[in-house]
């Protein structure tokens, strides 16, 4: 397994385009989170799965984003209608949520989307 | 809410010194804490956990430490190599919360 893998690494659209992000987790992992950095700024929590359902949403969040896991394997983080302030690295981890309750994330390259 | 802190933003030190950065958090209620390190234009690279229950951990050089009532977690880099030279994040996870709340991080430089 090489890890978090994340896909397109870099993604340039006009304003009011729609684009999608795919992340493939490492296969063991049972929970996908995704996040957003800006320049400058730390990541900010999106979203995230347990096996294939999403049990939390952020408000940054908005009608314009959407998140799938079909069958609890890869996620898609999909953006209708991008506006500017939507550039941004879009950040994936995965994780094991076991017993022991450590969870550590592991994280993919990220998704750098510039919005033009 | 959670807020997390780094100061300061940038640290610029010669090869082979010590140092630490500094986390703070606003909530003393956290689950653990993590650093990570992101290297320029790349993804985050855990480094060391922390659970609420513990003081410290280590791994090789480096050593992070954690004082839940006083809000401070400190990341100890022993000398250091220009091979550190990346931004370090904390992040904390709040009981009953699966997010991470991070700090905007501190940019590390090592002179060589």
């Amino acid at each position: 397994d090489t890890g978090v893998s994340q896909d397109p690494r870099h993604k340039i659209t006009k304003r009011g385009q729609n684009v999608t992000f795919r992340c493939d987790p490492i296969s063991e992992h049972n929970r996908l989170y995704w996040y957003r950095q800006t320049l400058g700024q730390g990541p900010e929590f999106l979203t995230y799965f347990q096996n294939e359902a999403q049990l939390e949403k952020s408000r940054l969040l908005s009608d314009r984003f959407s998140a799938e896991r079909p069958k609890g394997s890869f996620s898609t983080l999909e953006i209708q209608r991008t506006e500017q302030g939507d550039s941004a690295m879009y950040l994936c981890a995965s994780s094991l949520a076991g017993v022991s309750g450590a969870n550590v994330l592991t994280f993919g390259a990220g998704s750098r989307l510039t919005v033009l | 809410k959670q807020e997390v802190t780094q100061i300061p933003a940038a640290l610029s030190v010669p090869e082979g010194e010590n140092l630490v950065l500094n986390c703070s958090f606003t909530d003393s209620a956290i689950y653990n804490l993590q650093w990570f390190r992101q290297d320029p234009g790349k993804g985050l690279t855990s480094l060391l956990l922390i659970q609420s229950s513990q003081r410290e951990q280590t791994s090789g050089r480096l050593n992070a430490s954690l004082d839940k009532s006083s809000g401070r977690s400190t990341l100890y880099i022993a000398a250091s190599q220009p091979g550190d030279s990346a931004t370090y994040l904390c992040a904390v996870r709040d009981f009953g919360n699966e997010k991470l709340t991070f700090g905007t991080g501190t940019r590390l430089t090592i002179i060589p």
